[in-house]
C-alpha cells in the first residue's frame, strides 16, 4: 500500500458526459501528479500540483482541468467525454515537486470506460 | 529531452531462469532512472532507482539494474524467476524541467512459464 487513494476505483460514464477523480496524496507529500495509461498512448504525464498551485501541464486535453485543494487532495474533472477517454488515470504523490530522486508515489488508479 | 526506449515489448522464461529487461535511455544531463513494475489490474510500484551513488542498483524482490553510461543503458535483471514476478516492468526516467515529472517507457511484459 502506497500510501496514495483514489476513487472511484472503476467508472463507467457515457460518451458526453462529465466526471470526477479524486486522488488523495500520502501524509506530508505537498506534489500531486496525475498520469493517463492507455493501450495506445501508454503511460503519459497529465498535470502536476504543488501545495495548491498548478505547476506543470503534459500532454493534456483542454476538456479536462484539475486542482488541488488546501487540505491537498487532488480532482481531476474530465468533461465532454469522448470514447478515446477510456482509459486507466493513476495519481501519484512525492514529498516535493523538486529533487532528482524524490520518489513518486502512485495510488492504485481510476478505471474509467467512456461507451 | 529525456527519454527511454525499451528494447523488448514482451519477454519469456521459464521459472527459475535469469531475467533481462533491457532499456537505454536518452538524456542530456546525469539521469534519473526508475524501474516500476504493474501487475494485473494493480498499480505501479516502485522496483529501483539510480541515484548516481552506485551504478549497481539493488531493489525489491531480488531485482537489480546497472547504469551504463557508456552505452546509455539500465537493464533489469533477476537470477531467478518467479512466476509472482509476471507482469509489466516500466524503465522511467524524470524529467530534469520544473515539474520533474515521470517520463515512462512504453513497457515490458515478462511471462514467467512454470
Amino acid at each position: 500500500d502506497s500510501g496514495v487513494t483514489q476513487t472511484p476505483k472503476h467508472l463507467i460514464t457515457a460518451t458526453g458526459q462529465r466526471v470526477t477523480l479524486r486522488c488523495s496524496p500520502r501524509s506530508g507529500d505537498l506534489s500531486v501528479y496525475w498520469y493517463q495509461q492507455s493501450l495506445d498512448q501508454g503511460l503519459q504525464f497529465l498535470i502536476q500540483y504543488y501545495n495548491g498551485e498548478e505547476r506543470a501541464k503534459g500532454n493534456i486535453l483542454e476538456r479536462f482541468s484539475a486542482q488541488q485543494f488546501p487540505d491537498l487532495h487532488s480532482e481531476l474533472n474530465l468533461s465532454s467525454l469522448e470514447l478515446g477517454d477510456s482509459a486507466l488515470y493513476f495519481c501519484a504523490s512525492s514529498v516535493e515537486g523538486t529533487g532528482a530522486y524524490n520518489e513518486q508515489f502512485f495510488g492504485p488508479g481510476t478505471r474509467l470506460t467512456v461507451l | 529531452a529525456q527519454s527511454v526506449t525499451q528494447l523488448d515489448s514482451h519477454v519469456s522464461v521459464s521459472e527459475g531462469t535469469p531475467v533481462l529487461l533491457r532499456c537505454n535511455y536518452s538524456s542530456s544531463y546525469s539521469p534519473s532512472l526508475f524501474w516500476y513494475v504493474q501487475h494485473p489490474n494493480k498499480g505501479l510500484q516502485l522496483l529501483l532507482k539510480y541515484t548516481s551513488a552506485a551504478t549497481l542498483v539493488k531493489g525489491i524482490n531480488g531485482f537489480e539494474a546497472e547504469f551504463k553510461k557508456s552505452e546509455t543503458s539500465f537493464h533489469l535483471t533477476k537470477p531467478s524467476a518467479h512466476m509472482s514476478d509476471a507482469a509489466e516492468y516500466f524503465c522511467v526516467v524524470r524529467s530534469m524541467d520544473s515539474s520533474y515529472k515521470l517520463i515512462f517507457g512504453s513497457g515490458t511484459r515478462l511471462l514467467v512459464r512454470p
